[in-house]
């Protein structure tokens, strides 16, 4: 256990509707990251943040996506109007703001089934 | 396109025996990598790092080779036991100025007893 927590764990949707996943990293982790894993695939990065700004987002972040980290603490992840692609385990990930180490502390993911 | 690669999908080794999984990666100007092991049902879990100024950096049985001339990189792991079994990552950074990590697709390790 890293002491990243994701939840829920596992989410099953219809295609269409809303989903919503929430991240709470390590308490002292200044920086919070959202993966997207599918089935033999490595983790693709989609965004990060540093305190409660959104400092990076990856092509993959669709305008359906969307990430927010209020107060810099816990993030959350929304997918809007669901599609059967987004069917995926999604991963979130902290650290400190480096200065020696890059090392990324990863949750154990929400698995997304959209149906 | 960015991408970090794995030689071989699945490596089956005899318990005891030394394992060997390879990376290949495309970014030369990458500041570091990171070697993940994820088990089934979790997320991945940190292993070993390398800066991009060294070549070697050893752990716990587990040793990184960096090998920037021709971008490789390697996992040693010596004396693999069944709790070893695992999809093994590696992961680059690309540059300070970027937060993410690149991953490649993934070596299946599979330990015999």
């Amino acid at each position: 256990d890293t002491g990243v927590s994701q939840n829920p764990r596992h989410k099953i949707t219809k295609r269409g509707q809303n989903v919503t996943f929430r991240c709470d990293p390590i308490s002292e982790h200044n920086r919070l990251y959202w993966y997207r894993q599918t089935l033999g695939q490595g983790p693709e990065f989609l965004t990060y943040f540093q305190n409660e700004a959104q400092l990076e987002k990856s092509r993959l972040l669709s305008d359906r996506f969307s990430a927010e980290r209020p107060k810099g603490s816990f993030s959350t992840l929304e997918i809007q109007r669901t599609e059967q692609g987004d069917s995926a385990m999604y991963l979130c990930a902290s650290s400190l703001k480096p200065w020696s180490s890059y090392e990324q502390y990863f949750g154990p993911g929400t698995r997304l089934t959209v149906t | 396109g960015e991408s970090v690669g794995l030689h071989l999908p699945t490596l089956s080794v005899q318990e005891g025996d030394n394992s060997i999984i390879n990376c290949a990666y495309s970014n030369s100007a990458s500041d570091y990598f990171i070697w993940y092991k994820q088990e089934s049902g979790k997320g991945p879990q940190f292993i070993i790092d390398i800066r991009s100024n060294m070549d070697k950096r050893q752990g716990q049985r587990v040793t990184v080779l960096l090998n920037k001339t021709v971008k490789h990189l390697s996992l040693q792991i010596a004396a693999t036991q069944p709790g070893d079994s695992a999809v093994y990552f590696c992961a680059e950074h690309g540059s300070s100025n970027t937060g993410k990590l690149i991953f490649g697709q993934g070596t299946t390790l599979q330990v015999k007893p």
